[in-house]
Protein backbone atom coordinates (compact mmCIF):
# COMPACT_ATOMS: atom_id res chain seq x y z
CA UNK A 1 0.00 0.00 0.00
CA UNK A 2 1.32 3.88 -0.83
CA UNK A 3 1.72 5.86 2.42
CA UNK A 4 0.51 9.16 2.71
CA UNK A 5 2.01 11.77 5.10
CA UNK A 6 0.60 15.43 6.28
CA UNK A 7 2.56 17.94 7.90
CA UNK A 8 2.00 19.45 10.26
CA UNK A 9 -0.82 17.75 11.93
CA UNK A 10 -2.40 20.79 13.24
CA UNK A 11 -1.81 24.46 12.95
CA UNK A 12 -3.37 27.74 14.13
CA UNK A 13 -3.13 30.85 11.73
CA UNK A 14 -4.93 34.11 11.78
CA UNK A 15 -7.73 35.40 9.95
CA UNK A 16 -6.21 36.20 6.35
CA UNK A 17 -2.90 34.62 6.65
CA UNK A 18 -1.62 31.91 4.19
CA UNK A 19 -1.78 28.52 4.77
CA UNK A 20 0.15 25.67 3.48
CA UNK A 21 -0.19 21.54 4.43
CA UNK A 22 1.99 19.52 3.29
CA UNK A 23 1.64 15.98 2.24
CA UNK A 24 4.07 13.01 0.86
CA UNK A 25 3.77 9.60 -0.56
CA UNK A 26 5.59 6.99 0.20
CA UNK A 27 6.31 6.57 -4.42
CA UNK A 28 4.94 8.35 -7.13
CA UNK A 29 1.64 8.69 -7.52
CA UNK A 30 2.20 11.28 -10.47
CA UNK A 31 -0.87 13.83 -9.59
CA UNK A 32 -3.31 11.15 -8.50
CA UNK A 33 -4.24 13.13 -5.61
CA UNK A 34 -7.02 15.21 -4.16
CA UNK A 35 -7.70 17.09 -1.15
CA UNK A 36 -10.51 17.32 0.82
CA UNK A 37 -12.06 19.56 3.78
CA UNK A 38 -13.86 18.13 6.71
CA UNK A 39 -15.86 20.38 8.99
CA UNK A 40 -16.70 19.46 12.53
CA UNK A 41 -19.42 16.86 12.70
CA UNK A 42 -19.86 17.30 8.74
CA UNK A 43 -19.05 15.31 5.99
CA UNK A 44 -15.52 15.94 3.90
CA UNK A 45 -15.90 17.86 0.73
CA UNK A 46 -14.16 17.46 -1.98
CA UNK A 47 -11.62 20.44 -3.06
CA UNK A 48 -9.09 19.70 -5.32
CA UNK A 49 -8.61 16.51 -7.63
CA UNK A 50 -5.67 15.55 -9.70
CA UNK A 51 -3.29 17.80 -7.72
CA UNK A 52 -4.01 21.16 -8.50
CA UNK A 53 -8.26 21.30 -10.18
CA UNK A 54 -10.24 23.34 -8.09
CA UNK A 55 -13.92 21.45 -7.75
CA UNK A 56 -16.68 23.71 -9.10
CA UNK A 57 -18.08 26.11 -6.56
CA UNK A 58 -15.05 25.70 -4.10
CA UNK A 59 -13.43 29.42 -3.48
CA UNK A 60 -10.28 30.83 -5.47
CA UNK A 61 -8.40 30.76 -2.11
CA UNK A 62 -7.94 26.98 -2.26
CA UNK A 63 -5.26 25.75 -4.29
CA UNK A 64 -3.12 22.70 -4.87
CA UNK A 65 0.29 21.55 -6.45
CA UNK A 66 2.80 19.19 -7.00
CA UNK A 67 3.83 15.80 -8.69
CA UNK A 68 5.24 12.32 -7.91
CA UNK A 69 5.89 12.43 -3.95
CA UNK A 70 5.22 15.67 -3.36
CA UNK A 71 1.83 17.85 -2.79
CA UNK A 72 1.30 21.09 -1.13
CA UNK A 73 -1.83 22.45 -0.20
CA UNK A 74 -2.77 26.55 0.11
CA UNK A 75 -4.96 28.66 1.61
CA UNK A 76 -3.95 32.36 0.25
CA UNK A 77 -6.13 33.94 3.07
CA UNK A 78 -7.84 32.30 5.58
CA UNK A 79 -11.18 32.31 6.72
CA UNK A 80 -12.97 31.64 9.97
CA UNK A 81 -15.04 29.25 7.40
CA UNK A 82 -11.93 27.40 6.84
CA UNK A 83 -11.67 25.98 10.21
CA UNK A 84 -11.23 22.46 9.67
CA UNK A 85 -9.12 18.96 9.11
CA UNK A 86 -7.85 19.09 5.10
CA UNK A 87 -7.18 15.31 3.97
CA UNK A 88 -5.16 14.20 0.94
CA UNK A 89 -6.18 11.24 -0.51
CA UNK A 90 -4.00 9.08 -3.61
CA UNK A 91 -5.53 7.50 -5.69
CA UNK A 92 -3.12 6.30 -7.92
CA UNK A 93 -3.05 2.34 -6.44
CA UNK A 94 -5.65 0.34 -4.56
CA UNK A 95 -6.26 1.32 -1.80
CA UNK A 96 -6.85 5.25 -2.32
CA UNK A 97 -5.90 5.72 1.11
CA UNK A 98 -6.24 8.88 2.83
CA UNK A 99 -3.35 11.19 4.55
CA UNK A 100 -4.03 11.53 8.53
CA UNK A 101 -5.10 14.69 8.20
CA UNK A 102 -4.31 18.08 9.15
CA UNK A 103 -6.48 20.50 11.62
CA UNK A 104 -6.44 23.89 11.00
CA UNK A 105 -7.83 26.46 13.17
CA UNK A 106 -7.91 30.23 14.52
CA UNK A 107 -5.33 31.57 16.04
CA UNK B 1 -29.45 18.48 -6.01
CA UNK B 2 -27.46 15.58 -5.57
CA UNK B 3 -28.52 14.08 -2.43
CA UNK B 4 -26.91 11.10 -0.52
CA UNK B 5 -28.92 9.40 2.29
CA UNK B 6 -27.21 6.46 4.49
CA UNK B 7 -29.43 4.42 7.22
CA UNK B 8 -29.18 1.05 8.92
CA UNK B 9 -26.22 1.84 11.21
CA UNK B 10 -26.76 0.79 15.00
CA UNK B 11 -25.24 -1.27 18.00
CA UNK B 12 -24.34 -4.60 17.19
CA UNK B 13 -22.11 -7.21 19.10
CA UNK B 14 -18.60 -8.29 18.20
CA UNK B 15 -19.41 -11.55 15.42
CA UNK B 16 -22.79 -9.43 13.99
CA UNK B 17 -24.43 -8.38 11.26
CA UNK B 18 -25.46 -5.20 9.99
CA UNK B 19 -26.69 -3.61 6.47
CA UNK B 20 -26.31 -0.50 5.29
CA UNK B 21 -28.53 1.15 2.61
CA UNK B 22 -27.25 4.72 0.92
CA UNK B 23 -30.52 5.99 -0.83
CA UNK B 24 -28.89 8.48 -3.86
CA UNK B 25 -31.27 11.11 -5.36
CA UNK B 26 -30.22 14.01 -7.72
CA UNK B 27 -28.14 12.41 -10.54
CA UNK B 28 -28.04 9.68 -12.73
CA UNK B 29 -26.82 6.68 -10.25
CA UNK B 30 -26.53 3.88 -12.84
CA UNK B 31 -23.66 6.14 -14.54
CA UNK B 32 -21.66 6.38 -11.50
CA UNK B 33 -19.18 4.42 -9.44
CA UNK B 34 -19.90 4.31 -5.75
CA UNK B 35 -17.91 4.03 -2.56
CA UNK B 36 -18.14 3.62 0.63
CA UNK B 37 -15.62 5.61 3.12
CA UNK B 38 -15.73 5.39 7.18
CA UNK B 39 -14.22 7.45 9.77
CA UNK B 40 -13.32 5.59 13.80
CA UNK B 41 -14.64 8.14 16.33
CA UNK B 42 -11.80 10.87 16.29
CA UNK B 43 -9.42 9.15 13.82
CA UNK B 44 -9.19 9.59 10.07
CA UNK B 45 -10.49 8.12 6.99
CA UNK B 46 -10.27 5.28 5.44
CA UNK B 47 -12.12 4.02 1.97
CA UNK B 48 -13.41 0.43 2.45
CA UNK B 49 -14.86 -0.71 -1.15
CA UNK B 50 -16.33 0.85 -3.97
CA UNK B 51 -18.14 -0.90 -6.87
CA UNK B 52 -18.33 -0.45 -10.69
CA UNK B 53 -21.66 1.23 -12.49
CA UNK B 54 -23.23 -2.32 -13.29
CA UNK B 55 -21.71 -3.77 -10.45
CA UNK B 56 -19.29 -6.37 -12.49
CA UNK B 57 -16.16 -4.61 -10.76
CA UNK B 58 -16.00 -4.51 -6.77
CA UNK B 59 -12.98 -3.60 -4.56
CA UNK B 60 -12.41 -3.30 -1.14
CA UNK B 61 -9.89 -2.16 1.73
CA UNK B 62 -7.59 -5.57 3.33
CA UNK B 63 -9.58 -5.36 6.37
CA UNK B 64 -12.90 -6.36 5.51
CA UNK B 65 -12.03 -8.55 2.76
CA UNK B 66 -14.59 -11.69 3.27
CA UNK B 67 -16.23 -10.07 5.73
CA UNK B 68 -18.02 -7.38 3.75
CA UNK B 69 -19.89 -7.26 0.50
CA UNK B 70 -20.54 -3.79 -1.64
CA UNK B 71 -23.64 -4.02 -3.62
CA UNK B 72 -26.26 -2.34 -5.98
CA UNK B 73 -29.67 -1.74 -6.90
CA UNK B 74 -29.64 0.46 -9.72
CA UNK B 75 -33.43 0.39 -10.24
CA UNK B 76 -33.74 1.73 -6.38
CA UNK B 77 -30.70 3.89 -6.76
CA UNK B 78 -29.48 2.47 -3.80
CA UNK B 79 -26.14 1.67 -2.48
CA UNK B 80 -25.81 -1.40 0.37
CA UNK B 81 -22.61 -2.22 2.26
CA UNK B 82 -23.31 -6.16 4.22
CA UNK B 83 -21.42 -6.54 7.04
CA UNK B 84 -20.81 -9.52 8.80
CA UNK B 85 -18.31 -10.67 11.27
CA UNK B 86 -18.34 -7.31 12.66
CA UNK B 87 -15.68 -6.31 15.14
CA UNK B 88 -14.99 -3.62 17.74
CA UNK B 89 -12.38 -1.92 15.30
CA UNK B 90 -15.41 -1.79 12.30
CA UNK B 91 -17.01 0.69 14.93
CA UNK B 92 -17.06 3.99 12.50
CA UNK B 93 -18.85 6.66 10.80
CA UNK B 94 -19.88 5.47 7.94
CA UNK B 95 -20.15 7.59 4.97
CA UNK B 96 -21.10 6.53 1.06
CA UNK B 97 -19.44 8.87 -1.63
CA UNK B 98 -20.29 9.36 -5.39
CA UNK B 99 -17.39 8.18 -7.69
CA UNK B 100 -14.58 6.00 -7.70
CA UNK B 101 -11.45 8.20 -6.58
CA UNK B 102 -12.71 11.47 -6.60
CA UNK B 103 -15.24 11.33 -3.77
CA UNK B 104 -18.07 13.43 -3.59
CA UNK B 105 -20.57 14.37 -2.73
CA UNK B 106 -21.02 12.40 0.23
CA UNK B 107 -23.57 11.52 2.75
CA UNK B 108 -23.94 12.60 6.29
CA UNK B 109 -23.10 9.08 7.38
CA UNK B 110 -24.21 6.46 9.75
CA UNK B 111 -23.02 5.21 12.71
CA UNK B 112 -21.97 1.85 13.49
CA UNK B 113 -20.59 0.71 16.90
CA UNK B 114 -19.51 -2.45 17.42
CA UNK B 115 -19.52 -3.51 21.16
CA UNK B 116 -20.65 -6.23 24.29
Amino acid sequence: DIQMTQSPSSLSASVGDRVTITCQASQDISNYLNWYQQKPGKAPKLLIYDASNLETGVPSRFSGSGSGTDFTFTISSLQPEDIATYYCQQYDNLPPDFGPGTKVDIK
Amino acid sequence: EVQLVESGGGLVQPGGSLRLSCAASGFTFSSYWMSWVRQAPGKGLEWVANIKQDGSEKYYVDSVKGRFTISRDNAKNSLYLQMNSLRAEDTAVYYCARDRFLLGPWGQGTLVTVSS
